[in-house]
């Protein structure tokens, strides 16, 4: 089966700048995860769907970052304006359903604000 | 609040050496606990769950609730085992919470 696809891998932006990601998960995975990884740190959850509904979105900055899944399917992270602390790998990952443990994820997007 | 610690950042042994990768968690309640890793231009992904018991690759981790710990362990080290070894628990409705992540290096 194809992974859970993302895009772009690389993106380099000015702060204040606006930026999203998009990501397909794994074709019938009803949950999908987005999380931030900095430099030197373990992945911190940003956001999770169940279908199009968030069931979790507590460590969203959300005076900057927005996301969406409106059918249920792809989903896109927003940063709007980017600051130099948001540089770091985006991750997005998908499972089958909220109750499946394994989390299947994407290659990352590598974001540097300057 | 819950929290996965993984005391290092670099850990390096030689080829054939036994392996120890070092988690420690706090958490109120029961907790599930798994190791994903990360080989080189490749995703993050699953090794093992400690609810399997099983060994994947050849590691195995035990779950010590009195130490609050799930150490990753092989008892022979092999080159392709180089990777970044991370620590998760889930907590709530399948939120994984990750630890800093170990880089273990395979010496030849």
């Amino acid at each position: 089966e194809a992974g859970v696809a993302q895009s772009p891998r690389y993106k380099i932006i000015e702060k204040r700048q606006s930026v999203a990601f998009w990501c397909n998960p794994i074709s019938g995975h009803a949950t999908l995860y987005w999380y931030q990884q900095i430099l030197g740190q373990g992945p911190k959850l940003l956001i999770q769907f169940q279908n199009n509904g968030v069931v979790d979105d507590s460590q969203l900055p959300k005076d900057r970052f927005s996301a969406e899944r409106l059918k249920g399917v792809d989903s896109t992270l927003k940063i709007q304006p980017a600051k130099l602390e948001d540089s770091a790998v985006y991750l997005c990952a998908s499972s089958f359903r909220l109750s499946s443990y394994e989390q299947y994820f994407g290659p990352g997007t590598r974001l540097t604000v300057t | 609040a819950q929290r996965v610690t993984q005391p290092e950042k670099l850990l390096s042994v030689f080829k054939g050496a036994p392996v120890e990768l070092k988690c420690n968690y706090s958490y109120s309640g029961s907790p599930e606990l798994f190791w994903y890793v990360q080989y080189s231009r490749q995703r993050l992904q699953l090794l093992l769950r400690h609810i399997s018991r099983e060994s994947i690759k050849g590691f195995t981790a035990d779950l010590n609730k009195g130490e609050t710990s799930f150490h990753l362990k092989k008892p022979f080290a092999q080159e392709e085992d180089s990777a970044m070894y991370y620590c998760a628990l889930i907590q709530g409705a399948q939120k994984l919470v990750f630890g800093q992540g170990t880089r273990l290096t395979i010496n030849p």
